[in-house]
C-alpha cells in the first residue's frame, strides 16, 4: 500500500542535541512537508520541498533543518537551536501538476525533552 | 495572507444526532481549495471532505456535508447520524498554489465528543 511512513513514534531530546525525524513517502510525490502541531495552534508550516534536492522555509523554520536528497525522503533535524521543541510533528506530501489535491499525511512523530 | 478561523473549540452531540462545526476564513485568491481533516485520537491526519471554489455544489461523502458560502467566506461542516468513531479533532484548511507548492492553512481546530 502507497502512504507516508514517519519515524519514530516517540522521540526524547535530551538538552544541546539534535535529533532527526524520519520521513519515507512511496506514493511518487515531489512535493513533502514538514508540520509542526502544538495544542491550541493547529499545524504550522517548518519546511517543504516540492523537488530533490530543493527546500524552502516556511513559516517556522527558526531551530530546524531539512535535506532532500531522494525524492522518498524528507528528513526533518530538530536542532539545538530550538528551544521550545516539544511538539506533535507531521510530514505529508502532495503531487505537484495538475489539479490540486489533498495533502496526504503520515502518522507523526512526537518529540519530548527529557 | 489567509486566514482560517474555526470558533468551536469544543462539541460534543449525541450518538445518532446531527452536527455542525463552522469555519470561516479569509482571502483575496479567487481560485482555492478547502477541506475538512479529521484527527482521532491516534493523532492521524484523515481526509474528510472537499470542496473547489469553483464549484457551486456543496460536496457531500456519506454522512459529512459542507455549506460552503463563498461570498460569506464559509465552510461548515455537517455530520449526520454521528458515530461514536466519529469522537476527534477536526481542522478546516484552505489551500492555494503558491510558485509551485500547496500552501495550506489550519484552523486551530474543533474538538468533536459524541456521546453514546
Amino acid at each position: 500500500d502507497g502512504g507516508i511512513t514517519q519515524s519514530p513514534k516517540y522521540l526524547f531530546r535530551k538538552e544541546g542535541q539534535n535529533v532527526t525525524l524520519s520521513c519515507e513517502q512511496n506514493l511518487n510525490h515531489d512535493a513533502m512537508y514538514w508540520y509542526r502541531q502544538d495544542p491550541g495552534q493547529g499545524l504550522r508550516l517548518i519546511y517543504y520541498s516540492q523537488i530533490v534536492n530543493d527546500f524552502q522555509k516556511g513559516d517556522i523554520a527558526e531551530g530546524y533543518s531539512v535535506s532532500r536528497e531522494k525524492k522518498e525522503s524528507f528528513p526533518l533535524t530538530v536542532t539545538s537551536a530550538q528551544k521550545n521543541p516539544t511538539a506533535f510533528y507531521l510530514c505529508a506530501s502532495s503531487i505537484q501538476q495538475g489539479e490540486i489535491q489533498p495533502q496526504h499525511f503520515g502518522d507523526g512523530t512526537r518529540l519530548s525533552i527529557l | 495572507a489567509q486566514t482560517v478561523t474555526q470558533s468551536q473549540p469544543e462539541m460534543s452531540v449525541q450518538e445518532a444526532e446531527t452536527v455542525t462545526l463552522s469555519c470561516t476564513y479569509d482571502t483575496s485568491e479567487n481560485n482555492y481549495y478547502l477541506f475538512w481533516y479529521k484527527q482521532p485520537p491516534s493523532r492521524q491526519m484523515i481526509l474528510v471532505i472537499r470542496q473547489e471554489a469553483y464549484k457551486q455544489q456543496n460536496a457531500t461523502e456519506n454522512r459529512f456535508s459542507v455549506n460552503f458560502q463563498k461570498a460569506a467566506k464559509s465552510f461548515s461542516l455537517k455530520i449526520s447520524d454521528s458515530q461514536l468513531g466519529d469522537t476527534a479533532m477536526y481542522f478546516c484548511a484552505f489551500m492555494v498554489r503558491a510558485g509551485g507548492y500547496q500552501k495550506v492553512t489550519f484552523g486551530i481546530g474543533t474538538k468533536l465528543q459524541v456521546i453514546p
